[in-house]
């Protein structure tokens, strides 16, 4: 069957460390995957695109790594901090270029101070 | 402008009951979005428009109907839901719907079926 898998429902960190965030998927050929963070009762905040061509893409303190043949993408907030305790989502179309864009279950973070 | 604004923010309303939320953008896009997403859950994609045109519908009940009457605007108009609707409604918008740009959400209603 065709699904996206988040690592674990929440994960807790010390303030300082970085934050890995994992996201598989089967049977889908994504030509992108998104991150989003998502705050209680607001919606979805875009963070991070990448392609299926990249491997590696930041900002800022974000970085995010896309394996196609692991069919993998990892999450990574660096010098986390408390104010990025949040649920992480992501999110990847599964016909390639439709619009048709589908979410994981989420990961939710906690850094604690 | 840089946002999605939903109206309203909270809807209560009764099974036999008519309403619509409403979901404006001024960015240009035009690609817009419904999903719907229950407490704890992901969001889960109900419609697609590009250009005004919808182009994905997910098997949605036709208690729920879109409409996008322009670029900037997009409807969706509720007739009979049940209480298992009860969930909070995110409008998005893309600046295309096929070429992977990142969506920009609004705030959501949150809905109650009673």
């Amino acid at each position: 069957s065709q699904k996206i898998e988040q690592n674990s429902e929440a994960l807790n960190i010390q303030e300082g460390k970085t934050a890995t965030l994992t996201c598989n998927y089967t049977n889908y050929s994504p030509a992108y995957l998104q991150w989003y963070r998502q705050d209680p009762g607001r919606g979805p905040v875009f963070l991070l695109l990448i392609r299926e061509n990249e491997k590696e893409k930041r900002k800022e303190r974000l970085k995010v790594t896309f394996d196609t043949t692991l069919k993998q993408s990892l999450f990574h907030i660096t010098a986390s901090q408390p104010a990025d305790s949040a649920t992480y989502l992501c999110a990847l179309d599964p016909l390639g270029r439709t619009g048709k864009l589908i979410f994981g279950q989420g990961t939710t973070l906690q850094v604690k101070p | 402008d840089t946002e999605v604004t939903q109206t309203p923010k909270h809807l209560v309303m009764g099974m036999t009951n008519k309403k619509s939320l409403k979901c404006e953008q001024h960015m240009g896009h035009r690609a817009m979005y419904w999903y719907k997403q229950k407490a704890k859950k992901p969001p889960e994609l109900m419609f697609v428009y590009s250009y005004e045109k919808l182009s994905i519908n997910e098997s949605v009940p036709s208690r729920f109907s879109p409409e996008c009457p322009n670029s900037s605007l997009l409807n969706l108009h509720l007739h009979a839901l049940q209480p298992e609707d009860s969930a909070l409604y995110l409008c998005a918008s893309s600046q295309e719907a096929a070429l992977g740009y990142g969506y920009t959400f609004g705030s959501g209603t949150r809905l109650t079926v009673v």
